[in-house]
């Protein structure tokens, strides 16, 4: 059974980086696209990008000039980072698998807060 | 963008009733339509996707149908259990956009 695990700090200064990092088990990223949505306070839902199985990517262009998504074959691992963060930036971030377009597993996710 | 309106905003019904919640899309999705249900603290999870197809493990209660740009999800017989946040999601265009979501809450 595939698992997700999301991982970073929990709090960010404004116009830092965020990163965060996602632990797969249970399958390999290098099957599928794994990608990375978050959740605003208030609900709103936002899908951010993904990583393909061969490494390519693809972003929302709402981030594309902050957002980049990374990955470690060896650890099993993918990465988020987005640059130059305001308190708008504050979510809950998840990652999630895609099977067939569809986020089919996904992890518990992060809260990142974005203060000074 | 295509932008992905859902109705109603809240939901209250009570236990067994049949409840219907609706998905909106500011233009034609191709039935690429999905439904996450996310209980207060957990990870969304999907129950229906593209359209009417029914996720591994979950309830038959659960349906979904539509076609265009009008969808619905249907509980055959609401349970406590299905009390939660019901958010579609549309995977066909770039980029990928998410519903405002309906809370469900029993009566």
């Amino acid at each position: 059974e595939v698992q997700l695990q999301e991982s970073g700090p929990g709090l960010v200064k404004p116009s830092q980086s965020l990163s965060l990092t996602c632990s797969v088990t249970g399958y390999s990223i290098t099957s599928n696209y794994w990608g990375w949505i978050r959740k605003f306070p208030g609900n709103k839902m936002e899908w951010m990008g993904y990583i393909s199985y061969s490494g390519s990517t693809s972003y929302n262009p709402s981030l594309k000039s902050r957002i980049s998504i990374t990955r470690d074959t060896s650890k099993n691992q993918f990465f988020l980072q987005l640059n130059s963060v305001t308190t708008e930036d504050t979510a809950t971030y998840y990652c999630a698998r895609t099977n067939y377009g569809s986020y089919d597993s996904w992890g518990q996710g992060v809260m990142v807060t974005v203060s000074s | 963008d295509i932008q992905m309106t859902q109705s109603p905003s809240v939901l209250s019904a009570s236990v067994g009733d049949r409840v219907t919640l609706n998905c909106k899309a500011s233009q034609n999705i191709n039935k690429y339509l999905n439904w996450y249900q996310q209980k207060l603290g957990e990870a969304p999870k999907l129950l229906i996707y593209n359209t009417n197809n029914l996720q591994t493990g979950i309830p038959s209660r659960f349906s979904g149908s539509g076609s265009g740009t009008d969808y619905t999800l249907t509980i055959s017989s609401l349970q406590p259990e299905d009390v939660a946040t019901y958010f579609c999601f549309q995977h066909n265009s770039w980029p990928l956009t998410f519903g405002s979501g309906t809370k469900l809450e029993i009566k």
